[in-house]
């Protein structure tokens, strides 16, 4: 199985240009995230998708927008970026519940410059 | 809110030493808690879980981690450490609805030689 799969790992933008992070999982799970990483800030939440069709913000939702195009894709899209969203990203699936884990993509490292 | 605490930035211990890497939480309800290795250019790892029941949680990799109520923490512990347990290791709570897990910094374990 391969899990969480996000694309692409590696981009470099330029302020202003915007683009689109993919992330797909094949573990039938309702729950999906998106985070971002940073250096002594650990993961904070960007949004999440609780069920295939609804979208939340969480702590860091401004310059992003989501899009839940099935159960299996939740997608990231920065409309105009900015060297504060220099940053890595993952993508992150779960089942429904308090006691389910999160098993993680392998992460993009984005690059505003 | 739920919040999750990691007081040390970084670990430094030897190898076939034990080791602890501190947790401590803030919830309102029960605690429902978690930790994550990561290694280097890779997403975060599931490595156990504490949902209910016996205070100490074995996990993966031969670590386990003490569940304490009155002091709202949640080690994480392995007896012997090796030099491939150098990683990045986060401790996360869900949040009360089940829809978002919350990271504490993270800490930063070097297991020397």
């Amino acid at each position: 199985n391969a899990g969480v799969t996000q694309t692409p790992k590696f981009q470099v933008l330029k302020t202003g240009q915007s683009m689109t992070l993919q992330c797909a999982q094949d573990m039938n799970h309702n729950s999906m995230y998106w985070y971002r990483q940073d250096p002594g800030m650990g993961l904070r939440l960007i949004y999440y998708s609780a069920s295939e069709g609804t979208t939340d913000k969480g702590e860091v939702p401004n310059g992003y927008n989501v899009s839940r195009l099935n159960k299996r894709e939740f997608s990231l899209r920065l409309e105009s970026a900015a060297p504060s969203q220099t940053s890595v990203y993952f993508c992150a699936s779960s089942l429904t519940g308090l006691v389910t884990e999160a098993f993680f993509g392998q992460g993009t490292r984005l690059t505003v410059v | 809110a739920q919040s999750v605490a990691q007081p040390e930035d970084q670990v430094n211990v030897a190898e076939g030493n034990p080791l602890t890497v501190k947790c401590t939480y803030s919830v309102s309800g029960n605690p429902y808690l978690f930790w994550y290795v990561q290694y280097p250019n890779r997403g975060l790892q599931f490595l156990l879980k504490y949902i209910t029941g016996d205070n100490l949680v074995k996990g993966s990799y031969g670590f386990e981690a003490e569940f304490n109520k009155s002091q709202t923490s949640f080690h994480l512990k392995k007896p012997s450490a090796l030099v491939s347990d150098s990683a990045l290791y986060f401790c996360a709570v869900r949040d009360n609805y089940g829809q978002n897990f919350v990271f504490g910094p993270g800490t930063r374990l070097s297991v020397l030689p």
